[in-house]
Parts: C-alpha cells; structure tokens; sequence
C-alpha cells in the first residue's frame, strides 16, 4: 500500500456517536483523497484535499460529514451523529508523486460498523 | 459524467483457465484507465494502468488494452492461479482533480 497509513482499522460506534477516522499520506506528500465503499458496491469519491485546503468535497453528503487535513498531522473524515447506513468501508489515497501520472495508492482502510 | 461498467458477476473458474473480465467506460476528456485488485480485507492494489488509446498494461500476467474506439478496457490473463482470487475494480481518472470514478467491481474466485 505504498505507505499509505490509516487508523483504526475497525471503528464500532453506536447510532448516533461520533466517528473519527484518520489517514496519513505517503511522507512528504500533500495530498489525500477519500473514498467510501458500501457493501457489495464499488468505491465512490468523497472527498480531494491538500494540506489545509479543500479541493473538491462533490462527493460528500451535505450533512453530518466533514473532512479536513491541517498543516500537522493526519486528515480527518469525521462522521457525526452515525446512523447504520454509514456502515462501509473508508479508504483514503494519495498519488505517488510526480511522473508517476495520476494512479492512486491506497491505505488499508477503516471498516465502520454502527450497531 | 463520467462512469465505468463492469460486467456482473461472481466468477468462478478453475485453475489454468482464461481469463476476461469486461469494463467499458465514458468519460469527459481523455481519461486514464486502471485495474485494481482487492484481497479480502484489505485496500486496493493497482494492478494495471493505461493512460492514452491503444495502450497496453500488463502486471503478474495480467494485461488491458485502452481501446478509444470501443471506450473499453477488458482485463485477461491466459492462466489464472488461486492465488488471484480478490476483488477486481475497473476505474478511470479524468480532468482537474484527478480523482477515481470506479465500477462496481467482480469477485474472482479460482478452484484448485
């Protein structure tokens, strides 16, 4: 996975808790990408930031999420107030640099559960 | 917009069999295409890439070929093994932003 970090790796929350799940580029890279994956669905786009800065949250759902990635630290996808339909896997990915073109390398992701 | 469709699945084959699984796109622009590959509980590896027409990407026998005119990127291999059973995900990347549009992907499963 290319260095790419996440963590936890599994998150059980009860509906209507908080859900913090974090992720950490490749050293050195600027760049992270969300994805959210449902049961027996592909991947769906999030959520694109840079360091301290939003790119493109088109794919995120216009309440309860948030997303951000400050200048020291890992970026955060906070869930508030879950409900059983966030229940999925969350991956983040980062691209490896450049003249690599525009692949995607991806961390091992958090599986949510809410009870 | 743009999407990606993969053909429905499970698969299921016996070892040293072939190997084809379709994906067919549309997309803005003149995306880049890729395979991934998910094991189970795991995050996606990039299996293959192809980034203008007529391309070939190959990997750990693998190979896809960027066809513009029929907007497809078909993934096969000759001979599979058991050990590639996993998840297999056809995505493109297109404009600005670069993020990943993906189809829904298809279960491989190999019997010894």
């Amino acid at each position: 996975n290319a260095g790419v970090m996440q963590n936890p790796r599994h998150l059980v929350r009860r509906r209507g808790q908080e859900a913090r799940l974090r992720c950490s580029p490749m050293k050195g890279h600027s760049h992270v990408y969300w994805y959210r994956q449902l049961p027996e669905e592909g991947l769906k786009f999030m959520v694109y930031l840079q360091k301290e800065n939003i790119i493109d949250e088109s794919g995120m759902p216009k309440e309860r999420f948030s997303a951000e990635f400050p200048k020291e630290g890992p970026s955060i996808l906070r869930i508030q107030q879950v409900v059983r339909g966030d229940s999925a896997a969350y991956f983040c990915a980062s691209p490896p640099g450049l003249g690599y073109g525009n692949e995607q390398f991806f961390g091992p992701g958090t599986r949510l559960t809410v009870l | 917009g743009n999407s990606v469709t993969q053909m429905e699945g499970p698969v299921t084959l016996s070892e040293e069999a072939f190997l084809t699984i379709n994906c067919t796109y549309t997309a803005t622009g003149y995306p880049s295409l890729f395979w991934y590959v998910q094991y189970p509980g795991e995050g996606l590896q990039l299996l293959l890439k192809a980034t203008k027409a007529d391309d070939k990407g190959s990997n750990k026998g693998f190979e896809a070929t960027y066809r513009k005119e029929t907007t497809s990127f078909h993934l096969e291999k000759g001979s599979v093994q058991v050990s590639d059973s996993a998840v297999y995900f056809c995505a493109l990347s297109a404009g600005a932003n670069s993020k990943l549009t993906f189809g829904k992907g298809i279960t491989l499963s190999v019997r010894p």
